[in-house]
């Protein structure tokens, strides 16, 4: 069946460092990547997303590249700020295209700080 | 519309009771999903919804548990006999059929004591 792996948290960063989280998967198919936030006390936001094989998504500064060859799909930012801290969850879908059925990844906490 | 609202937003009950839980999706979208977040753990998908028709269970979603979606608006889910290792967040998303976004509720928070 499918499924998500992603690097474990918590990962604590300074204001303005690189961050990147690591997120594999297995599937059959053609599925639809992304990348989900949930900030404390609020619920899932979608991130960012992609729908094929070389798709960049990108949205707030945060990248994400759909990696066939290696099934990845690694989240990425330049300069990390406070309000970024959050949990991170990245999944993908059961059809292509479509938002039917999430897999979702354990989720990844991401502390920034001053 | 203000996205998709779920009812309540926190539920303690003690273990046998029946509990039920709503959600409210965003108006235009014929599809609604529930899901169920364990502490430390990603959303785990239980069923979705196509308007009134359930498209699909989870093998998670045992015999004491139902969802109904009876006019293809909101949805209900109801846990019988609730046991302690309901406890978790039940999250609700909805979305246009062949979108790749879902949008989520903030969930319903539950507690079996």
């Amino acid at each position: 069946g499918n499924s998500v792996t992603q690097m474990e948290g918590p990962v604590t960063l300074s204001e303005e460092a690189f961050l990147t989280i690591n997120c594999t998967y297995t599937a059959t198919g053609y599925p639809s990547l992304f990348w989900y936030v949930q900030y404390p006390g609020e619920g899932l936001q979608l991130l960012l997303k992609a729908t094929k094989a070389d798709d960049k998504g990108s949205n707030k500064g945060f990248e994400a590249t759909y990696r066939k060859e290696t099934t990845s799909f690694h989240l990425e930012k330049g300069s990390v700020q406070v309000s970024d801290s959050a949990v991170y969850f990245c999944a993908l879908s059961g059809s292509s295209g479509t938002a039917s059925k999430l897999t979702f990844g354990t989720g990844t906490r991401l502390q920034v700080t001053l | 519309d203000t996205g998709v609202s779920q009812d309540p937003r926190h539920k303690i009950t003690k273990r046998g009771q029946n509990v039920t839980f709503r959600c409210d999706p965003i108006s235009e979208h014929n599809r609604l999903y529930w899901y169920r977040q364990t502490l430390g753990q990603g959303p785990e998908f239980l069923t979705y919804f196509q308007n009134e028709a359930q498209l699909e269970k989870s093998r998670l979603l045992s015999d004491r548990f139902s969802a109904e979606r009876p006019k293809g608006s909101f949805s209900t889910l109801e846990i019988q006999r609730t046991e302690q290792g309901d406890s978790a967040m039940y999250l609700c998303a909805s979305s246009f059929p062949g979108d790749t976004e879902a949008f989520f509720g903030q969930g319903t928070r539950l507690t079996v004591v």
